[in-house]
């Protein structure tokens, strides 16, 4: 059963092209984080969604859209892909508690993008 | 503004050697720390944390102490096992920096353990 699961594990495309990834997770989280990690492991935060509400959209280029259909899913569409985009990217989740604080993230397995 | 600073790597030791991975932090409140470990070809997971002042996380025979004095929330092994092999993540979340929501990432620590 896994936690959260990412869409492809792997995609290779070409400069130019739009590709989206999937994440979902099962454990009733109600909020969501996209990450991009680079070839240095250096980890980065895009947006964070809570309850289908964007939250954090940190500095990404327009061409990156999250998108957030429900409570469990929250997907990211990139336009117009440039080889600096290639890297990992991870979806992670987590439970918002009392006062608002957030719990321990819980992270997908990934997916490896290579622009060509 | 908050940071998190790691040793960097990458670290390499011999099975059962000791195993320390400093980081030290800045914030502007009352952090909660956490150490994240990254196996190969896998996404985060959690390995321990603390969420106040001299706290030790502890979980799979490793430790850290939240030590406000000197800011560090060093993590430590005293025995590593080839299996101990990954990458390793120092974070922290500010509860009064006003944005609660998301943690700040060291930039991680190469872990090789040879047989």
């Amino acid at each position: 059963d896994t936690a959260v699961s990412q869409t492809p594990k792997y995609l290779v495309t070409q400069m130019g092209n739009d590709k989206s990834i999937k994440c979902e997770q099962n454990l009733g989280h109600d909020t969501m984080y996209w990450y991009k990690q680079d070839s240095k492991k250096f980890l980065k935060i895009m947006f964070s969604y809570n309850n289908k509400e964007l939250i954090i959209n940190e500095t990404v280029p327009n061409r990156f859209s999250p998108k957030s259909p429900d409570k469990a899913h929250l997907n990211l569409h990139i336009n117009s892909l440039e080889l600096g985009d290639s890297a990992v990217y991870f979806c992670a989740s987590s439970r918002r508690g009392l006062a608002g604080i957030t719990d321990t993230q819980y992270f997908g397995p990934g997916t490896r993008l290579t622009v060509l | 503004g908050n940071s998190v600073t790691q040793m960097e790597g990458p670290v390499t030791l011999s099975e059962e050697a000791f195993l320390t991975i400093n980081c030290t932090y800045t914030a502007t409140g009352y952090p909660s720390l956490f150490w994240y470990v990254q196996y190969p070809g896998e996404g985060l997971q959690l390995l321990l944390k603390a969420t106040k002042a001299d706290d030790k996380g502890s979980n799979k025979g490793f430790e850290a102490t939240y030590r406000k004095e000197t800011t560090s929330f060093h993590l430590e092994k005293g025995s590593v096992q080839v299996s101990d092999s990954a990458v390793y993540f120092c974070a922290l979340r500010d509860y009064n920096a006003g944005n609660n929501r998301k943690l700040i990432w060291g930039l991680g620590t190469s872990l090789a353990v040879n047989p």
